[in-house]
């Protein structure tokens, strides 16, 4: 299958602070790519979708001002947490929709663990 | 896109078939079902997808009933790396967002 990664796989930062994280295609181009977050025991939450060359997509509840994305190019999506606070501590995944093919599958990151102090 | 319902859990040993089953009694004609695994601390690991025909790939097989109303996911030959939480998802295109239910929870033992 396809190759998805992120960067970094996990990270420590201080309350207040920013922290961001890049999603990239690998071995394709995707045009559309997602952000999931998931709290420990409970199962994936979409927050947004990454439409790259415009603006992203965010599900109900999730704040665009909070959790910016930017999918600059075909192979980038970037979150980034603004003013991360404890509670925004979590497991964030994205995934990219491969167009190849007949029938387009997502494909997921590794993951990025987020610890705020 | 349509609810899907799997069991919470279950076990299976080493070296012996694992069937997943999983329900989506309110699937709609142009939606495939997507099954995907998470093992524990990675991203989910694309598994296979169908929409009518039955599905093969070197790593499992998906068997769709034909009323498509329920699906059945086997991996033939369950190893100890094969325990992860399962999701089996409906929806018209990978391509679109998914939406994850709680999966099944498929613990391989020796």
């Amino acid at each position: 299958g396809a190759v998805v990664s992120q960067h970094p796989s996990w990270v420590i930062c201080k309350s207040g602070t920013s922290v961001k994280i890049e999603c990239r295609s690998l071995d394709f181009q995707a045009t559309t790519m997602f952000w999931y977050r998931q709290f420990p025991k409970q199962s994936l939450m979409l927050m947004a979708t990454s439409n790259e060359g415009s603006k992203a997509t965010y599900e109900q509840g999730v704040e665009k001002d909070k959790f910016l994305i930017n999918h600059a190019s075909l192979t980038l999506s970037t979150l980034t947490v603004t003013s991360a606070h404890p509670e925004d501590s979590s497991f964030y995944i994205c995934s990219a929709r491969d167009p190849r093919g007949h029938q387009e599958t997502q494909y997921f990151g590794p993951g990025t663990r987020l610890l705020v102090l | 896109d349509a609810k899907t319902t799997q069991p919470t859990s279950m076990d299976c040993a080493e070296g012996r078939a694992a069937n997943l089953p999983c329900n989506h009694s309110t699937i709609s004609g142009n939606e495939y079902v997507y099954w995907y695994r998470q093992i524990h601390s990675q991203g989910p690991q694309y598994i296979i997808h169908g929409l009518k025909n039955n599905e093969t790939n070197e790593m499992a097989s998906l068997i769709i009933t034909e009323d498509r109303k329920s699906s059945t996911l086997i991996l033939p030959h369950a190893t100890l790396r094969d325990t992860a939480v399962y999701y089996c998802i409906v929806n018209q295109a990978a391509g679109n967002k998914l939406t994850f239910g709680g999966g099944t929870r498929v613990l391989v033992k020796p």
